[in-house]
This record gives structure tokens, C-alpha cells and sequence, in this order.
């Protein structure tokens, strides 16, 4: 079993409306998490950090949810230019925040 | 131009060439990583270094050694490639030992093994 995991979707939204997806991740001793957006073929860009309390950047809600150890990015209002796969990402002290873990990553598609 | 730069973009090789990908950063970051990506499989770890004197073995570094040159350049090595090599790489960059630390990537060098 990957130590994280996501939905790889394509998840299909109209224009203007809302979605969410999670990432589930194994190892309990996991403390940061981040949301990553990556463009067809191009590098990986934070899109947020995650916190314990939950976060939210305009039109994008993160939320950790440790006890279920998953976390959620919620996306509002959708626009066209959503349309990405986005990555989470997990880092951990025993690693010294060295060993960033990545979800396989879950593809957005906003249509018209 | 880019903080963090990969060279070369794009490779086509044969299957048991030696092959280098280079990565250098000006961020001024301590640490280093390569990944590769490939579909479905999401970035998997190959190499990383939080500094020049120190390099670690990420989940796949089996067929891959690095070089750690300089603060600024961390190079990957394929000493005799494999059709399963085949993937788009990247290198990233961070600040050391931070909660809140995020990972810079380069623009990503896609290297086919034939």
C-alpha cells in the first residue's frame, strides 16, 4: 500500500461549481502537509500548506483531518484554469522535513 | 530565469548509454532532490542531499547515483540506462529543516530510453 494515497479522478466540474477531493496518507507520524498543482507536463507548483486548524486561499479550502489521517482540498467557483491534477504532499521531523511523500495526484477537469 | 534549471529537457537514449542530468538551482537552498514521475505512480523520491558533504538514498535509487558539485548543483547519473528508465525527472530545492518548508521544482528533463 502507497504511504500516500489519492483518487486519481478525472473529476469533471462545470464551470462555477464546487469540488473536493482527499488524500489519505499511512504514516501517523506524518506533521505538514501540502497541496501541489502541476499543469499538463510541467513541474509541480504549491498551490498551499495545510494546517491543523484548516486553511483557506481564496477559492481553495484545505482541511487535515488527523484522525482519519486524510486531507481535503476544496475548490469553489470553479474557473477553466482549474483544470489541473493536483498533488498532496507529506513531510515528517524523524526525516528532518527531508522526505517530502507525494499522492500519485488527482486530475481536475472544468468545462464549460 | 528560472530559479531552478535542468539540463538537458529532453533526452533520447539507448539502453545501456550513460546518461547525466544536470540540475542547478539559485535559490540559495541547502537541499537538493531528484524525483521521477511517472504516470500514475506520482513523484517517487530517487536521491536527496541537505547538503554538499551529504546525500541520501531516497525509495528507488537503485540503477542512479548523484553528485552533489556545489551548494547550487546536484547532478543524476544513469550509468547504463534501462527502458524502464524512462520518465519525466525533476529536481527540486528547499530550505533546510522547516515544518512549513515547500519544495521548488525545476521544469523537469524527460528522458526515453530505447
Amino acid at each position: 500500500r502507497k504511504e500516500v494515497e489519492q483518487d486519481p479522478g478525472p473529476f469533471n466540474v462545470p464551470e462555477g461549481a464546487t469540488v473536493a477531493f482527499n488524500c489519505t496518507y499511512s504514516n501517523s507520524a506524518s506533521q505538514s502537509f501540502f497541496w501541489y498543482r502541476q499543469d499538463c507536463r510541467k513541474e509541480p507548483k504549491l498551490l498551499m500548506s495545510v494546517y491543523s486548524s484548516g486553511n483557506e486561499d481564496g477559492r481553495f479550502t484545505a482541511q487535515l483531518n488527523r484522525a482519519s489521517q486524510y486531507i481535503s482540498l476544496l475548490i469553489r467557483d470553479s474557473k477553466l484554469s482549474d483544470s489541473a491534477t493536483y498533488l498532496c504532499a507529506v513531510n515528517n521531523r524523524a526525516d528532518s522535513w527531508g522526505k517530502f511523500q507525494f499522492g500519485a495526484g488527482t486530475q481536475v477537469v472544468v468545462t464549460p | 530565469d528560472a530559479d531552478v534549471t535542468q539540463t538537458p529537457r529532453n533526452r533520447i537514449t539507448k539502453t545501456g548509454k550513460r546518461i547525466m542530468l544536470e540540475c542547478s538551482q539559485t535559490k540559495g537552498h541547502d537541499r537538493m532532490y531528484w524525483y521521477r514521475q511517472d504516470p500514475g505512480l506520482g513523484l517517487q523520491l530517487i536521491y536527496y542531499s541537505f547538503d554538499v558533504k551529504d546525500i541520501n538514498k531516497g525509495e528507488i535509487s537503485d540503477g542512479y547515483s548523484v553528485s552533489r558539485q556545489a551548494q547550487a548543483k546536484f547532478s543524476l547519473s544513469l550509468e547504463s540506462a534501462i527502458p524502464n528508465q524512462t520518465a519525466l525527472y525533476f529536481c527540486a530545492t528547499s530550505e533546510g529543516g522547516r515544518e512549513t518548508g515547500e519544495l521548488f521544482f525545476g521544469e523537469g528533463s524527460r528522458l526515453t530510453v530505447l
